[in-house]
């Protein structure tokens, strides 16, 4: 079957750097996309990577590699605005696939 | 402005009594979906639309119907709600791109539903 793994949660402080990790099970793979979500909100699209490598923009950078299956939300500079649910997703057989999100709490 | 509009926000309903949930993009996109989250479970697809009279199951169809009769629109219907469809739903759309494929989902606010 298809599925994707991230931690459920991250706290990290303010100024800090924190890395998100996704690691997926899926056929007929097309790319990987990461979302964030703020509570009450809809989700919003952050990246998309469809090749292996690093994909930076602004404070948020996004990587995948293909082999091991595996990607990573990385966020630097961390503001309070960041606390948010983050999810990655896949394309599996036309449909998309969610992860089950990574809760990240800054701290001051 | 560019949006993904949904209508309405939260609803209270019986169980049985049908409903639906109207979705509408003012962005010309090709691809729309629909999706369901509940607490620890993520987002889950319910239903999507490649295009006009184009529609196909996602992962948690059961229960739900739609229809895709304009580009614009995709309706959620549910003909005989229950309380296991208490939920957030979502609708969301996104250009069929060489580059992103349809990745760049663009949601709507969502809407609320819980059934008694």
């Amino acid at each position: 079957g298809q599925s994707l793994e991230q931690p459920s949660e991250v706290t990290a402080v303010e100024g800090a750097i924190v890395q998100i990790n996704c690691t997926y099970q899926t056929s007929g793979f097309y790319g990987l996309s990461w979302y964030q979500q703020h509570d009450g909100g809809a989700p919003t699209f952050l990246s998309y990577n469809a090749l292996d490598g690093l994909e930076e923009t602004g404070r948020f950078s996004s990587f995948l590699s293909r082999s091991d299956s595996y990607g990573y939300l990385l966020l630097q500079e961390l503001q309070m605005k960041d606390s948010a649910s983050y999810f990655c997703a896949v394309i599996s057989s036309y449909k998309l696939i969610f992860g089950s999100g990574t809760r990240l709490l800054v701290r001051p | 402005e560019a949006q993904v509009t949904q209508n309405p926000r939260y609803l209270i309903t019986v169980t049985g009594k049908k409903l639906t949930v109207t979705c509408s993009q003012n962005m010309n996109h090709e691809y729309m979906s629909w999706y369901r989250q509940d607490p620890g479970l993520g987002l889950r697809q319910i239903y999507y639309s490649m295009n006009v009279e184009v529609t196909d199951k996602g992962d948690v169809p059961e229960g739900y119907k739609v229809s895709r009769k304009e580009k614009r629109n995709f309706p959620l219907i549910l003909e005989s709600p229950s309380p296991n469809q208490t939920s957030l739903y979502f609708c969301a759309s996104s250009p069929i791109t060489a580059g992103t494929g349809y990745n760049e989902q663009f949601f709507g606010p969502g809407t609320r539903l819980t059934v008694l």
